[in-house]
């Protein structure tokens, strides 16, 4: 069966610092990909996806992920961290062959220090 | 806002009754998915519905079920409650079969005590 893993449950930056939120997809075959974000009493926000083309994926608030088949990779990254991105983040496959429903990592809690 | 709304926000119920989750989905998305969101076990998709239809089961239990109405809107119908059954249980809803990403409503956390 198909696995997220992301490494880190919680990471801390600081203002203004690199995000870099990792995550590994086990699958010989590329699935789809997202990175959800959820907020304190929220629900789940998508972030950005990949389903095929162009392995940089640009999403919103800045943040953007890489696709690298070779690592089975889709980590996560945002050049200046800002202290709203507090929050805690999810990535997802979407098997192929499934009918849409998504396979979630353990997810990565990030605090931004002042 | 997604555009996905689940009632109510909060349940709080005792062991052995039943309860009814209520998701309204995004306007004109026909796919609605169910997860549970729990501190041991993650994020956990139970069921998905497309236009009606039962499409895809993952770890749903046997004293849980789901439907989706002809007006798109879904029931999951959660009987016989354990204390192990607390969690978030969130509803998501897709035009199709999800390949642009599902989207989330707020949840409803359940405490079952």
């Amino acid at each position: 069966a198909q696995s997220v893993t992301q490494l880190g449950s919680h990471v801390s930056v600081s203002e203004g610092a690199l995000v870099l939120l990792r995550c590994n997809y086990s699958s010989s075959v590329p699935p789809y990909l997202f990175w959800y974000v959820q907020y304190p009493n929220q629900g789940l926000q998508l972030l950005l996806k990949y389903t095929t083309g162009a392995t940089l994926v640009k999403g919103i608030n800045g943040f953007e992920a890489e696709f690298k088949k070779s690592e089975t990779s889709f980590h996560l990254t945002k050049p200046s961290a800002h202290m709203s991105d507090a929050a805690e983040y999810f990535c997802a496959v979407r098997p192929l062959g499934s009918q849409g429903n998504l396979i979630f990592g353990k997810g990565t809690k990030l605090s931004v220090k002042p | 806002d997604s555009g996905v709304t689940q009632t109510p926000k909060h349940l709080i119920t005792a062991t052995g009754q039943r309860v009814t989750l209520r998701c309204s989905p995004r306007s004109g998305d026909l796919s609605v998915y169910w997860y549970q969101q729990s501190l041991d076990q993650g994020l956990q998709f139970l069921i998905q519905y497309y236009n009606g239809e039962e499409r895809a089961k993952g770890n749903i239990l046997e004293r849980f079920s789901a439907q989706q109405f002809p007006d798109l809107h879904s029931e999951l119908n959660l009987s016989s409650l354990e204390l192990g059954d607390s969690a978030l249980y969130f509803c998501a809803s897709s035009v199709g079969e999800g390949t642009g990403g599902a989207f989330f409503g707020q949840g409803t956390r359940l405490t079952v005590v």
